[in-house]
């Protein structure tokens, strides 16, 4: 089925500990973003990703890191997990830059103890 | 970028009409109005988006006033199922990242 996958759905991680959240899409899509949502909040942007080879800072960027070597994977990377950065992880493509009808993945639930 | 002011929470019986209310006065000339929803904890799913004209799709309605400074999103025909967070963006159609606000929490009840 064509859509956003992301792996793993629930995860938990000691203080210091580094893991990579997958995220890959068969659309064929230019642009992904990875986004953290807190309990009772708003989603906000940590990275992003105009085309193979192109990443860029969204508003929360301390703490992760990111690599978009093909079109298809976008992987989120927490070099060392605080527990800060307890969340719900979402990653979401579309066609280009801005364009309306966003896809949305289900989501990657981290804690972090 | 343009910010949107939203209820935090509304109520709408099931099978009325909901009728979610967005303020977006600093919107400019080139940027949309967008609407997503996220049922429980899945992701945003995408609803509708206008520039000027009022829109319909087979989910939602969307009008926006002459002046774009607030536009109202309905639901025709609300089913327990569009229990869900409501988010109303603005932005232009390249080069924007989307910035979800807290949105509206709407709750169909039986």
């Amino acid at each position: 089925n064509a859509g956003v996958t992301q792996t793993p759905k629930f995860q938990v991680l000691k203080t210091g500990q580094s893991m990579t959240l997958q995220c890959a899409q068969d659309m064929n899509h230019e642009y992904m973003s990875w986004y953290r949502q807190d309990p009772g909040m708003g989603l906000r942007l940590i990275h992003y990703s105009v085309g193979a080879g192109i990443t860029d800072q969204g508003e929360v960027p301390n703490g992760y890191n990111v690599s978009r070597s093909t079109t298809e994977d976008f992987p989120l990377r927490l070099l060392s997990a605080a527990p800060s950065q307890t969340s719900v992880y979402f990653c979401a493509s579309s066609y280009s830059w801005g364009a309306v009808g966003y896809t949305f993945g289900s989501g990657t639930r981290l804690t972090v103890v | 970028d343009a910010k949107t002011t939203q209820p935090p929470s509304m109520d709408c019986a099931e099978g009325r009409a909901a009728n979610l209310p967005c303020n977006h006065s600093t919107i400019s000339g080139n940027e949309y109005v967008y609407w997503y929803r996220q049922i429980h904890s899945q992701g945003p799913q995408y609803i509708i988006h206008g520039l000027k004209n009022n829109e319909t799709n087979e989910m939602a309605s969307l009008i926006i006033t002459e002046d774009r400074k607030s536009s109202t999103l309905i639901l025709p025909h609300a089913t327990l199922r569009d229990t869900a967070v409501y988010y109303c963006i603005v932005g232009g159609n390249y080069g924007q990242n989307f910035v979800f606000g807290p949105g509206t929490r709407l709750s169909v009840l039986p």
